[in-house]
């Protein structure tokens, strides 16, 4: 499978423990975004990174939230002492050019954190 | 800042049916506009994307797409419905030249056999 892919699919936390979120991108993707989804909402942004860089992370809450895009390896969201309010599904995407330039983001399963 | 609205949260048909999913944004300038589908348990799919030229946009599995500038709309079609077709469905915005979506809330189909 050539596809995005995310690991865990379901990731249990109790508060205050740290969550990590990975994502491989599709072959030949180097641009990655994360998104959330809260229960019954939309995806909403967070993180948009190139291989080593962090372009746009408008959408990341100011603390405790974190992502990197190593030059070896797969992006990571870090979530530190997590809190209930963290639970939500949390996706990514890629695609193999910056989004100006008409390409799709294609998506993986995502994560399903769960905050005890 | 850009949104995107989706009119309905539930719809419910049966078989046969016609479909017809409303997705409204406010942004002023150039826009990509892209319909996703997420069916139970799997990851978001694309099923259609305007970025120009004819307006009228075909996807996947029979779905087609009606971008309406002056309206500011992107409504989503499907003329005869199959159970196959029970889903969430999420309209989504880029600007032009922008690199993230801004996704409506979603709206979820569920189709009776």
């Amino acid at each position: 499978n050539a596809g995005v892919m995310q690991n865990p699919r379901h990731l249990v936390r109790r508060r205050g423990q740290e969550a990590r979120l990975r994502c491989s991108p599709m072959k030949g993707h180097s641009h990655v975004y994360w998104y959330r989804q809260l229960p019954e909402e939309g995806l909403k942004f967070m993180v948009y990174l190139q291989k080593e860089n962090i372009i746009d992370e408008s959408g990341m809450p100011k603390e405790r939230f974190s992502a990197e895009f190593p030059k070896e390896g797969p992006s990571i969201l870090r979530i530190q002492q997590v809190v209930r309010g963290d639970s939500a599904a949390y996706f990514c995407a890629s695609s193999p050019h910056p989004g100006g330039s008409n390409q799709p983001q294609h998506f993986g399963d995502g994560t399903r954190l769960s905050i005890l | 800042a850009q949104s995107v609205s989706q009119h309905n949260h539930h719809v419910i048909l049966s078989e046969a049916a016609s479909l017809e999913l409303g997705c409204n944004y406010s942004y002023g300038g150039t826009v990509n506009l892209f319909w996703y589908v997420q069916y139970p348990g799997q990851h978001l799919q694309l099923l259609l994307k305007y970025f120009s030229g004819d307006p009228l946009v075909k996807g996947i599995k029979g779905f087609e797409a009606e971008f309406i500038k002056s309206k500011f709309s992107f409504n989503l079609r499907k003329p005869s419905v199959q159970w196959s077709d029970t889903a969430e469905y999420f309209c989504a915005v880029r600007m032009a030249a922008g690199n993230k979506l801004t996704f409506g809330g979603g709206t979820r189909v569920l189709v009776k056999p």
